[in-house]
């Protein structure tokens, strides 16, 4: 299965902040169509995750621009570029190039 | 707008099966799959399965043996059920909306189950 490792665990912000977000796949997550199977969701305590971005770059319906992703290959960005109160939660970032789909260990951003 | 919402028990005891409904409104699961993914603090989140829209199923290898998801189109239901469960199969149980093997844009509130005696 292909491994998802983000970094950091945990990202102390202060609002307004720029923060980005790594993640790395064990495997090139670019798929013979040419797009990259990356996705990113946020979840908040007590919910179910909520996709932010998917396919590398293009924002779910609703989501801020102030969110952007970015990468190639196996290496992954997630930037928020000023982070709001309604933004803090656990971010995951997830595969969907190969089965079975899976998803890094998450990055908990919280205040400072 | 897109729903799911999941059913099921919150306690199940060791080696019993545990059988969840997930039921879908504002799109049809003859266009969509329906993943299953679950989250425990140990493994994080792991996926288990789909049903697509055709009917066929695909799963988790580590989980083939005892994992069964099947679909009633004309009731917008999603059927889960896995056997043999024990301790660390406690986690929370979604189900989730995708095309293909996509991005999950829609996902149930989440089951959430113990496995104890």
């Amino acid at each position: 299965d292909v491994v998802m490792t983000q970094i950091p665990l945990s990202l102390p912000v202060s609002l307004g902040d720029q923060v980005s977000i790594s993640c790395r796949s064990s495997q090139s997550l670019v798929h013979s169509n040419g797009n990259t199977y990356l996705h990113w969701y946020l979840q908040k305590p007590g919910q179910s995750p909520k996709l932010l971005i998917y396919k590398l770059s293009n924002r779910f319906s609703g989501v801020p621009d102030r969110f952007s992703g970015s990468g190639s290959g196996t290496d992954f960005t997630l930037e928020i570029s000023r982070v709001e109160t309604e933004d803090l939660g656990v971010y995951f970032c997830s595969q969907s190039a190969h089965v079975p789909p899976t998803f890094g260990g998450g990055t908990k951003l919280e205040i400072k | 707008q897109v729903q799911l919402k999941q059913s099921g028990p919150g306690l199940v005891q060791p080696s019993q099966s545990l059988s969840i409904t997930c039921t879908v409104s504002g799109f049809s699961l003859t266009n969509y799959g329906v993943h299953w993914v679950r989250q425990s603090p140990g493994k994080g989140l792991e996926w288990l399965g789909v049903i697509w829209s055709g009917g066929s199923s695909d799963y988790n290898a580590a989980f083939i043996s005892r994992l069964s998801i099947s679909k009633d189109n004309s009731k917008s239901q999603v059927f889960f059920k896995m056997n043999s469960l024990q301790a660390d199969d406690t986690a929370i149980y979604f189900c989730a909306r995708s095309l293909y093997y996509g991005y999950f844009d829609y996902w149930g509130r989440g089951t959430i189950l113990t496995v104890s005696s």
